[in-house]
C-alpha cells in the first residue's frame, strides 16, 4: 500500500526557494508506469496543480509556476522533492504529494486523477 | 483553462440527510472528473473518478453523477465523519492543467 509523506521547512522568507521533498513507501519511485504530482492549497482558496514527474523523471509543469518550479526524483532515497524559486507570500500553502494515476488514451492523451495523497505539509513564506 | 465552479460554498447539513453538492464545468470535461474529501491535517481522500466511479473502500452512500460541464456528488446519509471539505477536479484539459473547484464545506 502506497504511503506518501511530504517534508521541509515551514517558514521560508521571501524571495527565496522552498524545497520539499515527498518520501514514498510501498512501491518505488521508478516503477513504470507510476506518476507522482504536487498540488497545494492556499489558506482559502481550492487546490493548484504545481506539477508532475514520471517514473523516468519527464516532469510537466503548471503554465503558470512553470519559470519557477523544478521537480524530480531521488531514486536512492525513494523521493520526490520540489523547488519553488523566487517565493512571496502568495505562495503560502499547504503542499502535497500524491501519485498521479495517469491512463493513455489514444484519441485524447494521458489523464488521470490523484491517490493516494501524503497528508500535506505547510509552508509559510514571510519574513 | 479549464474553471471548475463548487457550489454552494458552505452547505449545512444535519446528520442522516441527504447532501448535494455541484461542480460546474467551463467547458466539457466529458466525464473527466474526480472527488476528493479534505480534512484538516489529514491526506486528501479519493472517492469517485471518472463522474461515477467510486473508489476502492468508499461507502455507497458517496455516488458521483454528470458529464460535459454539470457534475454533482450525492451523499446519501451524512455520517458524522462526513462532515469536510469535498473538491472536484478535471482532468481532461492535461495538458496544460487539471484543475480543481474551490470547495463545499459540508457543516453540521
Amino acid at each position: 500500500q502506497l504511503q506518501l509523506q511530504e517534508s521541509g521547512p515551514g517558514l521560508v522568507k521571501p524571495s527565496e526557494t522552498l524545497s520539499l521533498t515527498c518520501s514514498v513507501s510501498g512501491g518505488s519511485v521508478s516503477s513504470d508506469s507510476y506518476y507522482w504530482g504536487w498540488v497545494r492549497q492556499s489558506p482559502g482558496k481550492g487546490l493548484e496543480w504545481i506539477a508532475t514527474i514520471s517514473y523516468a523523471g519527464f516532469a510537466y509543469y503548471s503554465p503558470s509556476l512553470k519559470s519557477r518550479v523544478t521537480v524530480s526524483l531521488d531514486t536512492s532515497k525513494n523521493s520526490l522533492s520540489l523547488r519553488l524559486t523566487s517565493v512571496t507570500a502568495t505562495d503560502t500553502a499547504i503542499y502535497y504529494c500524491a501519485r498521479h494515476v495517469l491512463f493513455y488514451y489514444e484519441d485524447s492523451g494521458s489523464k488521470g486523477w490523484f491517490d493516494p495523497w501524503g497528508q500535506g505539509t505547510l509552508v509559510t513564506v514571510s519574513s | 483553462e479549464v474553471v471548475m465552479t463548487q457550489s454552494p460554498a458552505t452547505l449545512s447539513v444535519s446528520p442522516g440527510e441527504r447532501a448535494t453538492l455541484s461542480c460546474r464545468a467551463s467547458q466539457s470535461v466529458s466525464s473527466d472528473v474526480a472527488w476528493y474529501q479534505l480534512k484538516p491535517g489529514q491526506a486528501p481522500r479519493l472517492l469517485i473518478y471518472a463522474a461515477s466511479i467510486r473508489a476502492p473502500g468508499v461507502p455507497a452512500t458517496f455516488s458521483g453523477s454528470g458529464s460535459g460541464t454539470e457534475f454533482t456528488l450525492t451523499i446519501s446519509s451524512l455520517q458524522s465523519e462526513d462532515f469536510a471539505v469535498y473538491s472536484c477536479h478535471q482532468y481532461n484539459d492535461w495538458p496544460p492543467a487539471p484543475t480543481f473547484g474551490g470547495g463545499t464545506k459540508v457543516e453540521i
